[in-house]
């Protein structure tokens, strides 16, 4: 079953503009991590927040977590056209007395020049 | 660094024919391992993972099966392939509450 879930599905938004992609999540987590996909190939690790954490920023990303709303947020700011790709976030946590990465359907993000 | 290979990077199989994945990793040891399959353009379903050799939990019920033969070793296989396995398939290594690392993908055709 899937643990996170994107909003919106797709985003569709002009270079130079802020992109801002949500995720909720269902149980309780060790972390929450966001990725990226460009069509056809693996995901790439963007960045990392802990349970503890309420913000963290790399670059132009910006990453929030709620974990009373058990959701969180990826802004991306001044967007390039190379950033199109989808993005996904995952939850890390012990399921079941196991350790898991679970990942949400993603967000699709197409960035006009 | 760690780093993960996975081949090939694409397949195309008849119904019936059987399945042979593999994914091997460097770098790094005794890391969890996952085979993840996407649907196009949707998101990754978690099949296998993996926390040791010959450890295997399966997270839903399939017509595909997975092994750990060794450490650094992680295989996805099939008896007979449905039309419905078709998908990319993704083998991830983890070292725990980090990051996770993705290998390019095998996308895979049933015909």
């Amino acid at each position: 079953s899937q643990q996170g879930e994107e909003d919106p599905q797709a985003l569709s938004i002009q270079e130079g503009e802020n992109a801002t992609m949500n995720c909720s999540y269902k149980t309780s987590i060790n972390n929450l991590q966001w990725y990226r996909q460009n069509s056809g190939r693996g995901l790439v690790h963007l960045i990392l927040i802990r349970s503890n954490e309420r913000e963290k920023h790399s670059g132009r990303l910006r990453v929030t977590l709620d974990t009373s709303k058990k959701s969180s947020s990826l802004l991306i700011t001044a967007s390039r056209a190379a950033d199109t790709a989808s993005y996904f976030c995952a939850t890390e946590s012990i399921i079941q007395g196991a350790q898991k990465l679970v990942f949400g359907q993603g967000t699709r993000l197409t960035i006009n020049p | 660094s760690q780093t993960i290979h996975q081949w090939p990077a694409t397949l195309v199989q008849p119904v019936g024919s059987p399945l042979s994945l593999e994914c091997t990793v460097e770098g790094t040891s005794n890391p969890n391992l996952y085979w993840y399959r996407q649907a196009a353009g949707r998101g990754l379903q978690l099949l296998f993972y993996s926390v040791g050799i010959g450890q295997i939990s399966s997270e839903v019920p399939q017509n595909l099966s997975a092994s750990r033969p060794q450490d650094r070793q992680f295989i996805l296989s099939s008896k007979k392939l449905l039309l419905s396995d078709s998908g990319f398939y993704l083998c991830a290594l983890q070292p725990q509450w980090t990051e996770a690392f993705f290998g390019q993908g095998t996308r895979l055709t049933v015909v």
